[in-house]
């Protein structure tokens, strides 16, 4: 079975610039997370897919974060302007529930730098 | 909402030695506890966990138990070895929303 894709893997680009983060999650995966991870903490739910539409984004900083999943299987994260403190790594997860029950599955991550 | 604290933040073992993680939570209505296992610059994994129905559960060196009346579960490593060197974290989830709820971590050291 094939795990979650997440491109780029490293992106340096400096503030105020626009970034763009791709992900696609496990085949027949209806749930997707986008998580920020600051370097030495937890992972940051910023906003939940089921299908193509959001269940939760109120940890999303919608004057400058924005997401979408329109056809219910790979999904974008963008950054515009992208500032100092969105240098972090940016995990992308899914999870097949209901029979799940929550277990999420990981992407390897696109690390950004803002300089 | 859900809060979920870990200790201890660091954690230094020798090699051999058995490694505790601890975690509280405070919404009793979380009923799915997962610990994932974080190795540097890697994806988080998931490595085991229990749901609230069941208070103890083991797979080979690892094992969780869970204290729904006090509201915390611990991981336990038997035996540790250096591939055991990680960032460990624990989360608490509602099964019905689908949202895991994630401690700080826990930098597990092992000392050869």
């Amino acid at each position: 079975e094939a795990g979650v894709a997440q491109s780029p893997r490293y992106k340096i680009i400096e503030k105020r610039q626009s970034v763009a983060f791709w992900c696609n999650p496990i085949s027949g995966h209806a749930t997707l997370y986008w998580y920020q991870q600051i370097l030495g903490q937890g992972p940051k739910l910023l906003i939940q897919f089921q299908n193509n539409g959001v269940v939760d984004d109120s940890q999303l900083p919608k004057d400058r974060f924005s997401a979408e999943r329109l056809k219910g299987v790979d999904s974008t994260l963008k950054i515009q302007p992208a500032k100092l403190e969105d240098s972090a790594v940016y995990l992308c997860a899914s999870s097949p529930d209901p029979e799940s029950k929550n277990i999420q599955y990981f992407g390897a991550g696109t690390r950004l730098s803002v300089l | 909402g859900e809060n979920v604290e870990q200790h201890p933040s660091t954690l230094s073992v020798q090699e051999g030695d058995s490694a505790v993680i601890k975690c509280t939570y405070s919404d009793s209505a979380s009923n799915y506890f997962p610990w994932y296992k974080q190795e540097l610059g890697k994806r988080p994994q998931l490595i085991i966990d229990i749901r609230s129905n069941v208070g103890e559960k083991k797979d080979q060196r690892i094992a969780v138990t869970l204290n729904k009346t006090a509201k915390h579960f611990s991981l336990h490593i038997t035996e540790t070895q250096p591939e055991d060197s990680a960032v460990y974290f624990c989360a608490a989830s509602i099964e019905s929303n689908y949202q895991l709820i994630w401690g700080a971590g826990t930098k597990l050291i092992i000392k050869p």
